[in-house]
């Protein structure tokens, strides 16, 4: 079967920086993506991850290790707006997109 | 500025009573999704449509279904709604279903069954 696995919930303080890691079993890879959730709201695009390493988008980067089946979202100087769920999904070999069930970051001032 | 359109922001229909949530797209997106979504959960493909192509998820329920008149619109239907429906609904764009095209997603309808 397709898995993603994300941690439930993560608290960090504002400020700060924080490291959510998503690791994916699917059948085939044709990218990595993270979506940013706030509650009640649509998801929206934060990054997309095709080739091993490091992108940084100003606060925000993302890794990515096919080898390992391994990404993380960094989010650095957390603002209050910060708090949210992060989404971790896969683009399959079906170019079916595998969504893992986010992980709901909380900020503490 | 809105770009992917979702009507009514929130929804109470009363169990098994038809109702229809619509999404619109000023983006000329080929291709339109559908998701459910329920608290704390991944967001679960129903089906999706690229141009007129119906493709629907093996295992959506026969109760859901979809219309798209056009490429700006579609439509959920939910047949008899139960209280397993209840849950936020997701409607998403892309321009295509391959390579690393990012699917924009609507505010959501959020769906209360009594």
């Amino acid at each position: 079967g397709q898995n993603i696995d994300q941690p439930t919930e993560m608290t960090a303080t504002e400020g700060a920086i924080v490291q959510i890691n998503c690791t994916y079993q699917t059948s085939g890879f044709n990218g990595l993506f993270w979506y940013q959730q706030h509650a009640g709201e649509a998801p929206t695009f934060l990054s997309y991850n095709v080739l091993d390493g490091l992108e940084e988008k100003g606060r925000f980067s993302s890794f990515l290790s096919r080898s390992k089946g391994y990404s993380y979202l960094l989010l650095k100087e957390l603002q209050m707006k910060d708090s949210a769920s992060y989404l971790c999904a896969v683009l399959d070999s079906n170019y079916q997109l595998i969504w893992g069930a986010g992980t709901k970051l909380i900020i503490k001032p | 500025d809105a770009m992917v359109i979702q009507n009514p922001r929130y929804q109470v229909t009363q169990f098994g009573k038809p109702v229809t949530l619509s999404c619109s797209q000023t983006l000329n997106h080929n291709v339109m999704y559908w998701y459910q979504q329920k608290s704390s959960q991944a967001p679960k493909l129903l089906f999706h449509y690229y141009d007129k192509d119906f493709n629907n998820e093996a295992d959506t329920p026969d109760n859901f279904q979809s219309r798209r008149p056009n490429t700006s619109f579609c439509f959920l239907d939910i047949r008899s709604p139960g209280l397993g429906d209840a849950a936020m609904y997701l409607c998403a764009t892309s321009r295509a279903t391959g390579g690393t095209d990012t699917q924009y997603f609507g505010p959501g309808t959020r769906l209360t069954v009594l």
